[in-house]
């Protein structure tokens, strides 16, 4: 099993339409929690960190469940603009200095 | 502000040949650095990651080797390159904190033929 585990993907929807990407990650001592977006051929970026209670930036809202261990990220009145790959990575105290990432899920928003 | 470039962007080699893909960051000092590795169409691998100069650790047994000579600088390296050391190498950088959030640089895109 996979340390971070993503939605397979891929997911396509309509302009405006609301997209919700699950991350499950079996590190129990996991602490700091992200999502970054990828565009085709380019380097990941960071969108968002995920906080404990909740984080919300414009259309984007991130949720973080430790006892159930994931994160998801809901993505409202999707843009053309919004089609990337969303990759969810997880930090744990007992891997310092490094990251792990999800394989990542892809969105095509389409007019 | 902090800043991390790398070079080539794109890079076409034959299998035999050796390999230097340069990263340096701007704007910090003591950085964490990191080099991965993504296949097409693939996650990231971490390849190496450093927390001080000369301080390197390897994820992944392979025919690629990784440098810290200066605080800033991280330099990967093959002395043969195989046809499976394609793909898009990233560099990116921390700051040694909890969250310890990467950023990442515009990677090389190297293609072994």
């Amino acid at each position: 099993r996979k340390e971070v585990e993503q939605d397979p993907g891929p997911f396509n929807v309509p302009e405006g339409a609301t997209v919700a990407f699950n991350c499950t990650y079996s590190n129990s001592a996991s602490q700091s929690f992200f999502w970054y977006r990828q565009d085709c051929r380019k380097e990941p970026k960071l969108l968002m960190s995920v906080y404990s209670s909740g984080n919300e930036d414009g259309r984007f809202t991130a949720q973080l469940n430790r006892a159930s261990q994931y994160i998801s990220l809901l993505i409202r009145d999707s843009k053309l603009s919004d089609s990337a790959t969303y990759l969810c990575v997880v930090n744990s105290a007992t891997n310092a200095g490094k990251s792990t990432f999800g394989d990542g899920t892809t969105l095509t928003v389409k007019p | 502000s902090q800043t991390i470039h790398q070079w080539p962007a794109t890079l076409v080699q034959p299998v035999g040949s050796p390999l230097s893909l340069e990263c340096t960051v701007e704007g910090t000092s003591n950085p964490n650095l990191y080099w991965y590795r993504q296949a097409a169409g693939r996650g990231l691998q971490l390849l190496f990651y450093s927390v001080g100069i000369g301080q390197i650790s390897s994820e992944v047994p392979q025919n690629l080797s990784a440098s810290r000579p200066q605080d800033r600088q991280f330099i990967l390296s093959s002395k043969k390159l195989l046809l499976s050391d394609s793909g898009f190498y990233l560099c990116a950088w921390s700051v040694k904190d909890s969250q310890e959030t990467q950023y990442f640089g515009p990677g090389t895109r190297l293609l072994v033929l």
